[in-house]
């Protein structure tokens, strides 16, 4: 099966910018592959931040956004606030079944 | 609003069965991929399986094959994850999920130990 790669970890200040990727052993990321982005805090279920590339769910703030950049999955958070400092997956969809990244650790800092 | 509700978690011996479920309302289930996501303690999520809405599909990760089986029943708006043959390494915390926005049940503790 297919390898998903993501940073390991990454810090953002309060109120900066930071972009997650998602890449595939495969190739390049496409939207056929149905990019997901998922948030974890510490002790929580997952939550789904992002679908299908771009799509918020009713509880996705504002500052964070989907896209494909450079062959892979973009997760862009804007503006970061304490509250993002979390674990975020990516999952992407192949013929033979779903694969999660290994998860980047973001620190807001 | 869609809602999850996994159950059957518990503690079972290796080479053991243990069922799970997932009670879903909420949304037009039989219309939806479902899938069987898990958690071993303090690693990363995997998912487990993928299930097509009428169940004429399944999908698995290559570690559980032969030993998990997935299943719905669309009458009752549940999915279940039959794990047999249970290892110490699937010791996790198991979710269900839906390929539809992405909604996620609390999740059920599965702890295979002897």
């Amino acid at each position: 099966q297919a390898v998903v790669t993501q940073e390991p970890s990454l810090t953002v200040s309060p109120g900066g910018t930071v972009t997650l990727t998602c890449g595939s052993s495969t190739g390049a990321v496409t939207s056929g592959l149905w990019p997901y982005w998922f948030q974890q805090r510490p002790g929580q279920a997952p939550r789904t931040l992002l679908y299908d590339t771009s799509n918020k769910n009713s509880w996705t703030p504002a500052r964070f956004s989907g896209s494909l950049l450079g062959g892979k999955a973009a997760l862009t958070l804007s503006g970061a606030q304490p509250e993002d400092e979390a674990d975020y997956y990516c999952l992407l969809t192949y013929s033979s079944g779903r694969v999660f990244g290994g998860g980047t650790k973001l620190t807001v800092l | 609003e869609v809602q999850l509700v996994e159950s059957g978690g518990g503690l079972v011996q290796p080479g053991g069965s243990l069922r799970l479920s997932c009670a879903a309302s909420g949304l037009s289930f039989s219309n939806h991929w479902m899938s069987w996501v898990r958690q071993a303690p303090g690693k990363g999520l995997e998912w487990v399986a993928r299930i097509h809405g009428l169940g004429s599909a399944k999908y698995y990760v290559d570690s559980v094959k032969g030993r998990f089986t997935i299943s719905r029943d669309n009458a009752k708006n549940s999915l279940y994850l039959q794990m047999d043959s249970l290892r110490v390494e699937d010791t996790a915390v198991y979710y269900c999920m839906t390929d539809y926005q992405g909604y996620w049940g609390q999740g059920a503790l599965v702890t295979v130990s002897s």
